[in-house]
C-alpha cells in the first residue's frame, strides 16, 4: 500500500524568504507524484506534477520540486515567497495504472508574513 | 467557464436527514470521482465512475449512493446523515490518466 508522509504541518515564513516543504512517500510499485494548493475555502489546484522524465519539475509561479527515488521524496521549493503564497499544500502519489486515486499527504499550511 | 461545479457550496442539514450534492464538469473528461476532506484537513477518496461505470468505491458506508446519469456528472446521496459526515466533499474529474481537476467542495455540516 501507498502512503504519504508531509513532516511539516506548519512552516510559518517571512516574505521573500526560501522556504521547502517535505514530502516522502512509500510504494512499491511505480507512481506518479503531485503537488496541490488549496487556498482558503477553495478546492485544490494542482501546482507541479511528475510523471516521468526530468526529475525536476516547475511550476508557472515559482514552485519546484525534485523526485528523488532513492530516498522517495518530492519535496517542493521556492527561492522566495509572496504573502500569496499562503495556502494549505497537499502532496499526493498515485500509482501509474491508477491515475485518479491520489493518495495524499496530511497536508502544510504556509504561512508566509510580511 | 467552472470546469467541475459542485452545488451546493454550503448545506447544513440535521442527523437523521438524506441530502444529495450535485457535481458537474464540462472539460469532456471520462472519470469522475468523489473525495473527502475532514476536519484535520485530510483528504481521501470515496469513489470513481468511469463512463458512468463504479470503478473505485473505498470502504464508504452504504448510507453513501454515487449516482452518475452521464459521464458529464456524478452526484452524491447521502442517507441518515450523522455527525460523523461533517466534512467538505470534493468532486473532481479527470482523463486518461491525467491529473485531477477539483470543484471547489460542498461544506456539509450535520448537526
Amino acid at each position: 500500500a501507498q502512503s504519504v508522509t508531509q513532516l511539516d504541518s506548519q512552516v510559518p515564513v517571512f516574505e521573500e524568504a526560501p522556504v521547502e516543504l517535505r514530502c516522502n512517500y512509500s510504494s512499491s510499485v511505480s507512481v506518479y507524484l503531485f503537488w496541490y494548493v488549496q487556498y482558503p475555502n477553495q478546492g485544490l489546484q494542482l501546482l507541479l506534477k511528475y510523471l516521468s522524465g526530468s526529475t525536476l519539475v516547475e511550476s508557472i509561479n515559482g514552485f519546484e520540486a525534485e523526485f528523488n527515488k532513492s530516498q522517495t521524496s518530492f519535496h517542493l521549493r521556492k527561492p522566495s515567497v509572496h504573502i500569496s503564497d499562503t495556502a494549505e499544500y497537499f502532496c499526493a502519489v498515485s500509482e501509474q495504472n491508477q491515475g485518479g486515486k491520489l493518495i495524499f499527504g496530511q497536508g502544510t499550511e504556509l504561512s508566509v508574513k510580511p | 467557464d467552472t470546469a467541475v461545479s459542485q452545488t451546493p457550496k454550503y448545506l447544513v442539514t440535521q442527523m437523521g436527514n438524506d441530502k444529495s450534492i450535485k457535481c458537474e464538469q464540462n472539460l469532456g473528461h471520462d472519470t469522475m470521482y468523489w473525495y473527502k476532506q475532514d476536519s484535520k484537513k485530510f483528504l481521501k477518496i470515496m469513489f470513481s465512475y468511469n463512463n458512468k461505470e463504479l470503478i473505485i468505491n473505498e470502504t464508504v458506508p452504504n448510507r453513501f449512493s454515487p449516482k452518475s446519469p452521464d459521464k458529464a456528472h456524478l452526484n452524491l446521496h447521502i442517507n441518515s446523515l450523522e455527525l460523523g459526515d461533517s466534512a467538505v466533499y470534493f468532486c473532481a474529474s479527470s482523463q486518461d490518466q491525467r491529473p485531477l481537476h477539483f470543484g471547489n467542495g460542498t461544506r456539509l455540516t450535520v448537526t
